[in-house]
């Protein structure tokens, strides 16, 4: 089982924001990265570090941090947001680990 | 900018050894302080970290795998390599390469390969 827990799904009406959420204690000493998964699609890097966003991706893409907890922000949620979102960051032993993955559907 | 691309057999016999490659394109796999990193995904199922090597060859792996897994890099090729033995179906996954960046402890994986379905059939 998976060091970082997220919320199986969520949903979010079209414009509005949607905060999607990882839980973990390696979330107090590192920040989260976050990756966005359409169906058929290998992932793709959104937020990583403090938060910061790689070329090309939009800025309605946000994270933060707060103890345990790192999230993943979109305001203004578009159709094409609608995917799967993982978290990841560091287990118990230092090694990379994915959080279970956030459903969201954009409604 | 830099690629990664899967390559490797789609069919393997239960009890054998899984195989696979991934190409680097756009870069050498030497330059720079990267982690090359093996990561799968069972059908509608989550990311599983596999194991990952560093450009000195160190490698690192995950504990629920270590005694099945090993990862290599060829230089020269600019390639690098999964073997995963005595595999179940349990091991029928979507396999994804990633290039894993680590600065002052925080992580990401980008780019990632497009991903290769490897089926464990007999």
């Amino acid at each position: 089982s998976s060091e970082l827990t997220q919320d199986p799904a969520v949903s979010v009406a079209l414009g509005q924001t949607v905060r999607i959420t990882c839980q973990g204690d390696s979330l107090r000493s590192y920040y989260a990265s976050w990756y966005q998964q359409k169906p058929g699609q290998a992932p793709v890097l959104v937020i990583y570090g403090k938060n910061n966003r790689p070329s090309g991706i939009p800025d309605r893409f946000s994270g933060s941090s707060s103890g345990n907890t790192a999230s993943l922000t979109i305001t203004g949620a578009q159709a094409e947001d609608e995917a799967d979102y993982y978290c990841n960051s560091r287990d118990s032993s230092g090694n990379p680990s994915f959080g279970g993955g956030t459903k969201l559907t954009v409604l | 900018q830099v690629q990664l691309q899967e390559s490797g057999p789609g069919l393997v016999k239960p009890s054998q050894t899984l195989s696979l490659t991934c190409t680097v394109s756009g870069g050498s796999i030497s330059s720079g302080s990267y982690y090359w990193s093996w990561i799968r995904q069972p059908a509608g199922k989550g990311l599983e970290w596999i194991g990952r090597i560093y450009t000195s060859g160190s490698t690192n792996y995950n504990p629920s795998l270590k005694s099945r897994v090993t990862i290599s890099v060829d230089t020269s090729k600019n390639q690098f390599s999964l073997k995963l033995s005595s595999v179940t179906a349990a091991d029928t996954a979507v396999y994804y390469c990633a290039r894993e960046t680590m600065v002052r402890g925080e992580n990401w994986f980008d780019p990632w390969g497009q991903g290769t379905l490897v089926t464990v059939s007999s």
